[in-house]
């Protein structure tokens, strides 16, 4: 079955640490996003990759970080510096239609 | 920049009512539209796009008509279920290089028995 898998559902970390949180898909999508959901609010883009080996900030980059060594892996990492890490974080990807983003199960992160 | 607007919930229906939940956005060029639908605790899923004026897009009994004249994307459903109770988002692909999508801040649809 082709799709966007995240690991793992639940997360939670005590504050201070850095946490990884894994995306990956099967779809042979080039590009790859992660997006941070808060209650009652609609998603943000922290960054996203076009292409192997290159990625962007997008609106709310601070204090995060990402790599893409890999066409169907995109990990997030969520360092320190965040201020308020506590969310539901979504990896999508889009491919042949490039404007179409097709989402992943998610991870909940709590920070403790 | 471009952004979407959608009608505030929580929708309350009871099952078999008519469904509409309001987008209208605001973009520079000839941006994609989108509904995506969330279950509790999941990801989002797409429902339902259109790409250019006047294109419907239809799923699952939803449909949506991107009207450029009133810069909207209204969700329709004539017949709404228990099972379609979830948040609904509405949203708009950038136009250009990056396709990023700009989300509304969803509406919760609650659908009695």
């Amino acid at each position: 079955d082709g799709g966007i898998t995240q690991s793992p559902k639940y997360l939670f970390r005590k504050e201070g640490q850095n946490v990884t949180l894994s995306c990956e898909q099967n779809l042979n999508h080039d590009a790859m996003y992660w997006y941070r959901q808060d209650p009652g609010q609609g998603l943000r883009l922290i960054y996203y990759s076009q292409i192997v080996n290159d990625f962007q900030k997008g609106d709310i980059a601070e204090g995060y970080s990402v790599s893409r060594e890999k066409k169907e892996s995109f990990p997030l990492t969520v360092t320190s510096a965040q201020k308020n890490p506590t969310a539901f974080y979504l990896c999508a990807s889009s491919g042949g239609e490039a404007d179409t983003q097709y989402f992943g199960p998610g991870t909940r992160l709590t920070v403790l | 920049g471009d952004s979407v607007t959608q009608m505030e919930g929580p929708v309350t229906l009871s099952e078999e009512a008519f469904l509409t939940i309001n987008c209208t956005y605001t973009a520079t060029g000839y941006p994609s539209l989108f509904w995506y639908v969330q279950y509790p605790g999941e990801g989002l899923q797409l429902l339902l796009k259109a790409t250019k004026a006047d294109d419907k897009g239809s799923n699952k009994g939803f449909e949506a008509t991107y009207r450029k004249e009133t810069t909207s994307f209204h969700l329709e459903k004539g017949s709404v279920q228990v099972s379609d109770s979830a948040v609904y988002f509405c949203a708009l692909s950038e136009w250009g290089a990056t396709n990023k999508l700009i989300f509304g801040t969803g509406t919760l649809l609650a659908v009695q028995p």
